[in-house]
């Protein structure tokens, strides 16, 4: 089983901040790693699919980067909205495994 | 609207059963795979099974193989989860997902439904 681990687990930030989270793989996945915004009460929603691809609908701000074990979101000038845990995810191989999540707070 | 609505959910024994099921609407749904996630009580998220197009394949996490159950219905666009043998460590909120293949991005989430077990 492939082993996601992100960090931080937690951040506070300040609107208009730079924020980024790391996700790192147990094993190289290629560029089969995806990102996940949750919000509380609310389902996940897909954000960017294999590393770098923005999934539709997503704001701008919101981007991806990586392969092999070392990844990244990076949100650029961040909202109040954007309050929410963040997770990554592999699909590299079965089972799919998701990363512990990042919660980000809104200062 | 593409969307996924689960039902089924609700507080059952150690060792009971439960069924879930998830209504897909606004694409077409035998063209996907489909999936179940769940996610226990302010945890975070579990891949539990995969089932193809035709129902020909399905995938299971280890700690739910012999007790749960995926399948579909494509003349009703609905995918189900029958749990059999049921634990505390099952109780979460379980998410039907929508996949173009077994190893891909989860791109359409349902709303979820709770399952409690618990004496």
């Amino acid at each position: 089983e492939i082993v996601l681990t992100q960090s931080p687990d937690f951040q506070s930030v300040t609107p208009k901040e730079k924020v980024t989270i790391t996700c790192r793989a147990s094993q190289s996945i290629g560029s089969s790693l995806h990102w996940y915004q949750q919000k509380p009460d609310q389902s996940p929603k897909l954000l960017i699919k294999y590393a770098s691809q923005s999934f539709s609908g997503v704001p701008s701000r919101f981007s991806g980067s990586g392969s092999g074990t070392d990844f990244t979101l990076t949100i650029n000038s961040l909202e109040a909205e954007d309050a929410a845990t963040y997770y990554c995810h592999q699909s590299s191989s079965l089972p799919h495994t998701f990363g512990q999540g990042t919660k980000l707070e809104i200062k | 609207e593409v969307q996924l609505v689960e039902s089924g959910g609700g507080l059952v024994q150690p060792g009971g059963s439960l069924r879930l099921s998830c209504a897909a609407s606004g694409f077409t749904f035998s063209s996907y795979w489909m999936s179940w996630v769940r996610q226990a009580p302010g945890k975070g998220l579990e891949w539990v099974a995969n089932i193809k197009q035709d129902g020909s394949e399905k995938y299971y996490v280890d700690s739910v193989k012999g007790r749960f159950t995926i399948s579909r219905d494509n003349a009703k666009n609905s995918l189900y989860l029958q749990m059999n043998s049921l634990r505390a460590e099952d109780t979460a909120v379980y998410y039907c997902a929508r996949i173009r293949w077994g190893l891909d991005a989860f791109d359409i989430w349902g709303q979820g439904t709770m399952v409690t077990v618990s004496s």
